[in-house]
């Protein structure tokens, strides 16, 4: 089957770094996204892996690890702006989006 | 680049009558959108893939005849919420694909509409 996890909920600190976690499972795999929604509104795409490896855009970073269905996305130098949901989602094998249930992340001054 | 626009972004509607909400990608061509639900804290849930020229592909547990899609050109699919209840009220986004860019391209999305049904 198909599943695709990550925390329900992350607090972090302005200024600092945190990492959220998503691990899946499934037998076809064309990549993996991330995407930042606020709340009220629609996401918007981060970051797009589908080879092993780190991807790094700005403060924003993401890694993938195929063999162990793991990626994470890195922020760095954290905002208040930041404060936002995090939706992972992998792509199957008939290219459909898998999505997981999102992280809300919590900047804390 | 890459524009997803959706309308309206909130509308308030009786029970019972229907609502049309539209989707247009407004610098690229997409073949196929994607209608979603959100509803608070949750996460998006896909009802159905819409398709150019053809007949739109629905979720599990999600009513045909009462989402109606249309999707007549390669730039504007709607989503028509008909004989509305409350238990309808939710967030509705769109999303597309650029269609040149490839399968695995990431989705623009629209900027939701959020419906509320009294």
């Amino acid at each position: 089957g198909q599943n695709i996890d990550q925390p329900t909920e992350m607090t972090a600190t302005e200024g600092a770094i945190v990492q959220i976690n998503c691990t899946y499972q499934t037998s076809g795999f064309n990549g993996l996204f991330w995407y930042q929604q606020h709340a009220g509104e629609a996401p918007t795409f981060l970051s797009y892996n589908v080879l092993d490896g780190l991807e790094e855009k700005g403060r924003f970073s993401s890694f993938l690890s195929r063999s162990k269905g793991y990626s994470y996305l890195l922020l760095k130098e954290l905002q208040m702006k930041d404060s936002a949901s995090y939706l992972c989602a992998f792509m199957d094998s008939n290219y459909q989006l898998i999505w997981g249930a999102g992280t809300k992340l919590i900047i804390k001054p | 680049g890459a524009v997803v626009s959706q309308h309206p972004s909130r509308v308030i509607c009786k029970s019972g009558t229907s609502v049309k909400i539209e989707c247009r990608s407004l610098d690229f061509q997409a073949t196929t959108m994607f209608w979603y639900r959100q509803f608070p804290k949750q996460s998006l849930m896909l009802m159905a893939t819409s398709n150019e020229g053809s007949k739109a592909t629905y979720e599990q547990g999600v009513e045909k005849d009462k989402f109606l899609i249309n999707h007549a050109s390669l730039t504007l699919s709607t989503l028509t919420v008909t004989s509305a209840h409350p238990e309808d009220s939710s967030f509705y986004i769109c999303s597309a694909r650029d269609h040149y860019a490839g399968e695995s391209s990431p989705l623009h999305f629209g900027n939701g509409t959020r419906l509320t049904v009294t």
